[in-house]
């Protein structure tokens, strides 16, 4: 059984660009969910997508937007990158409404 | 609005003494309780859920909705609990999303 995986681990940006971050889900696994993580804190929750519509917003603006695919796979897009946006990003799958299994995470460091 | 409070960034205790991570919850409707942890270099992961009221690596956690409160207790402390522990909720009943608390970080000394 696969597990969840990110890509990329790593990455640096400018501010004012854009970044797309990947994730494969969890065999099975029909919902997403994205977290950013700033440093010292808790994961703080983005967005949810279930059957490939979103289903869950936490206080993030509208340049944090994402897709899920019909293999449930998954891509959280950020534009206008802002220096505050720097941070692990975190991708989950889950069963509905079932445990979380969290990727490894995606490194966004934006200069 | 849905809160998850974790005073303590940092807890040392020593090996085999007893722990109890502290955990206090605000939400209005009907909660699901967790305790994700993260061990050095590994990934998040699900320690235990209040629903299933199981003990995992001798952990429990028991909700107490008069208290607004989903502590972890270890009656003794091992080396390996050394790690990042975070309380969750899931907002039953509404978008199922699960918020996090800040974390607290379980030092055990020798």
């Amino acid at each position: 059984e696969t597990g969840v995986t990110q890509s990329p681990t790593h990455l640096i940006k400018t501010r004012g660009q854009q970044v797309t971050l990947r994730c494969s889900s969890q065999s099975g696994h029909n919902t997403v969910s994205w977290y950013q993580q700033a440093l010292g804190q808790g994961p703080q929750f983005i967005f949810q997508y279930y059957r490939e519509e979103e289903n869950g917003r936490g206080n993030f603006p509208p340049r944090f937007s994402g897709l899920q695919f019909p293999n449930y796979s998954s891509e959280l897009n950020v534009n206008a990158l802002e220096l505050d946006d720097s941070a692990l990003y975190l991708c989950a799958s889950s069963p509905m409404a079932g445990e979380l299994f969290f990727g490894e995470g995606s490194r966004l460091t934006v200069l | 609005a849905q809160r998850v409070t974790q005073p303590e960034k940092l807890l040392s205790v020593f090996k085999g003494a007893p722990v109890e991570l502290k955990c206090n919850y605000s939400y209005s409707g009907s909660p699901e309780l967790f305790w994700y942890v993260q061990y050095s270099r590994q990934r998040l992961q699900l320690l235990l859920r209040h629903i299933s009221r199981e003990s995992i690596k001798g952990f429990t956690a028991d909700l107490n909705k008069g208290e607004t409160s989903f502590h972890l207790k270890k009656p003794f402390a091992q080396e390996e609990d050394s790690a990042m522990y975070y309380c969750a909720l899931r907002r039953m009943n509404r978008d199922d999303k699960i918020i996090f608390g800040k974390g607290t970080r379980l030092h055990i000394l020798p």
